[in-house]
């Protein structure tokens, strides 16, 4: 009875390094979505993905960022070149797809860019 | 477009008293409204969803919240706190026009628990 899987939970970068960070959807969920909380704020909405398909990416920066969702494996958030500001926590959400309005969140990827 | 705002960052109260965590929304559209928890590193748990049948709605751990069109308002109660209701609450409002289910989150309420 796997929830939303990420890993790593923790992740440490120097500024200029590459982030990968992983999430594996809850069995059946074929939607999965990312977010991103700054220290001390809420959950902001960065992109949205079906399997081969981003649907939606309207709250991903133009630059560094990108997000997949390959018809195997896990979703991946790949973040170039990091910066101090992208430090945050990352989490991966998922839903079947049906209208229920609930996501199933994972315990999220703490980046932490030294 | 549509917005939360969840009007108080933290919230103190004594173990055994009652718990209120304000929020207003506005949206163009009918809404849906939920309100999760978020425990210290762990992830988000939906505790209650409003989706427009009832308007006061239970949720899990002795939670409810009353969706006031009136009022724009969903706030979230609890007759009785206790020492593991300590955590982070967001109200989230997802309107019925979007694609997919994308949420818009409130900044959060920081509730301590005090013995």
């Amino acid at each position: 009875n796997a929830g939303v899987m990420q890993n790593p939970r923790h992740l440490v970068r120097r500024r200029g390094q590459e982030a990968r960070l992983r999430c594996s959807p809850m069995k059946g969920h074929s939607h999965v979505y990312w977010y991103r909380q700054l220290p001390e704020e809420g959950l902001k909405f960065m992109v949205y993905l079906q399997k081969e398909n981003i649907i939606d990416e309207s709250g991903m920066p133009k630059e560094r960022f990108s997000a997949e969702f390959p018809k195997e494996g896990p979703s991946i958030l790949r973040i170039q070149q990091v910066v101090r500001g992208d430090s945050a926590a990352y989490f991966c959400a998922s839903s079947s797809g049906e209208y229920t309005g609930e996501l199933f969140f994972g315990e999220g990827s703490r980046l932490t860019v030294l | 477009a549509q917005s939360v705002t969840q009007l108080d960052s933290h919230v103190s109260v004594s173990e055994g008293t009652p718990v209120l965590l304000r929020c207003n929304y506005s949206s163009s559209y009918s809404p849906s409204l939920f309100w999760y928890v978020q425990h210290p590193n762990k992830g988000l748990q939906l505790l209650l969803k409003y989706t427009s049948a009832a308007t006061l709605v239970k949720g899990i751990n002795g939670f409810e919240a009353e969706f006031k069109k009136s009022e724009t308002s969903f706030h979230l109660t609890k007759p009785s706190a206790h020492m593991s209701d300590a955590a982070e609450y967001f109200c989230v409002v997802s309107a019925l026009d979007n694609a997919g289910n994308m949420l818009t989150f409130g900044g959060g309420t920081r509730l301590m628990v005090k013995p």
